[in-house]
């Protein structure tokens, strides 16, 4: 099976701009994950996407947003993006059940906002 | 709130050493999972080992094994006959059993083998 991928890898982006990313997960994994992981704030969560729902949200702000297609896609757009937006933006996907699942990260979208 | 504390920011080994990784967490929940995930140089992260926290059993997975301590809420993971690949970050992370992918994470230990 294919793993995780995430496009694009490295992203340049300006302030005030808005930026999205994409995650497709393994085949037949409908559980998406998102990951923001900065040097000073380590690895935070973001949402959880499954089934094409919102199950989980992490404390960030509005400006970040996701959405999952029903092929398990899925996007997360960042709007009106500031300097402390820069940060490596982790995908991960499962089956679903947590009691079984393994979750897989991707290789991650590098997001420079200058 | 769960939260994760991994107290040793860096250390090292000797190739073909045994070191262990220390982590302790918080929380008032009965039923979770435990992950030590691998984080290379540049490259992705990969799951090391998982232990349910109603499993008395403390998790194997090859030369990776944990030192699970429910009450003391502690998790450690042990690395035998360490190699040079096994240069990378270690996070030890935290996950309720109920429906929830909110997975908590510690603030990573790099690790290094030394030749």
């Amino acid at each position: 099976k294919a793993g995780v991928t995430q496009t694009p890898r490295y992203l340049i982006k300006t302030r005030g701009q808005q930026v999205t990313l994409s995650c497709s997960p393994i085949s037949g994994h409908r559980s998406v994950s998102w990951y923001q992981q900065t040097p000073g704030q380590g690895l935070q969560f973001l949402f959880e996407y499954f089934s094409e729902t919102q199950r989980n949200k992490g404390n960030f702000p509005g400006r970040f947003s996701g959405r999952q297609f029903s092929n398990s896609r899925s996007e997360m757009n960042v709007s009106t993006l500031e300097l402390g937006d820069s940060a490596l933006y982790l995908c991960a996907s499962r089956g679903g059940d947590p009691s079984t699942d393994t979750q897989y990260f991707g290789p991650g979208t590098r997001l420079t906002v200058l | 709130a769960q939260t994760v504390t991994q107290s040793q920011p860096e250390m090292s080994v000797q190739e073909a050493e045994t070191v262990t990784l220390s982590c302790t967490y918080d929380t008032s929940e009965n039923n979770y999972y435990l992950f030590w995930y691998k984080q290379p140089p540049s490259r992705q992260m990969i799951l090391v080992i998982r232990q349910e926290a109603y499993k008395q059993q403390n998790a194997t997975e090859n030369r990776f094994s944990v030192n699970f301590q429910k009450a003391a809420k502690s998790f450690s993971l042990k690395i035998s006959d360490s190699q040079l690949g096994d240069t990378a970050m270690y996070f030890c992370a935290f996950m309720r059993s109920s429906n929830n992918n909110d997975m908590r994470f510690g603030a990573g230990t790099r690790l290094t083998v030394k030749p």
